[in-house]
């Protein structure tokens, strides 16, 4: 169903430490994951993926996670910026050609 | 520089009026996509296109319609028979290679305002 008018969680941190926003996702078939950040009025802009035959893979400031078993994803980032503030989505891939699915997203408040 | 140009910025749109939303990549991308966002939520997958000349229907393909005769080019129009069509309307597109997916690169959106 469509959750019409549903807030975004948000997860507020502090300028400096770890973030760490989760994903949950249902097709047990998907097998490529991107973490994409979205400032307000603007697109989304990639921040890094993840193939199923993986577990972690770091990139600046980020990491991502798979867990298969319980079909969860999550995005660490290091020492959280101002320029950080901004909504993050996990998307999946269904099917062979790469047509990508979003999660709900998370707002992501830095506060000095 | 190479991206995805998306226009117009802000629409405003009469009830009964259809619009069409121009997207355009030279990034030589095979697949194109659009996807609508309203407040507070996710995106959602319109209309996609795998090469030129073919599209499918995403998961709210209802009052809209698109072409792709050029490569470069996947515009949206939005019909009168979208009930809701306020909103925040991505264009993205990525490379194909059978059997790898690959990110996809998005436009920076073009706000619809029904008026």
């Amino acid at each position: 169903g469509e959750n019409v008018g549903l807030h975004l969680p948000t997860l507020s941190v502090q300028e400096g430490d770890n973030s760490i926003i989760n994903c949950a996702y249902s097709n047990s078939a998907s097998d490529y994951f991107i973490w994409y950040k979205q400032e307000s009025g603007k697109g989304p802009q990639f921040i890094i993926d993840i193939r199923s035959n993986m577990d972690k893979r770091q990139g600046q400031r980020v990491t991502v996670l798979l867990n298969k078993t319980v079909k969860h994803l999550s995005l660490q980032i290091a020492a959280t910026q101002p320029g950080d503030s901004a909504v993050y989505f996990c998307a999946e891939t269904q099917g062979s050609w790469g047509k990508l699915q979003f999660g709900a997203g998370t707002q992501v408040v830095v506060t000095p | 520089d190479g991206g995805i140009t998306q226009s117009p910025k802000y629409l405003f749109r009469k009830e009964g009026q259809n619009v069409t939303l121009s997207c355009e990549q030279n990034l030589n991308h095979d697949a194109m996509y659009w996807y609508r966002q309203d407040p507070g939520q996710g995106l959602r997958l319109i209309y996609y296109s795998q090469i030129v000349n073919d599209f499918q229907k995403g998961d709210i393909a209802e009052g809209y319609s698109v072409s792709r005769e050029k490569k470069e080019s996947f515009p949206l129009t939005v019909t009168s028979a979208q009930k809701n069509p306020t909103a925040f309307y991505l264009c993205a597109s990525s490379i194909w290679a059978q059997g790898m997916n690959t990110e996809a690169f998005f436009g920076q959106g073009t706000r619809l305002t029904v008026v």
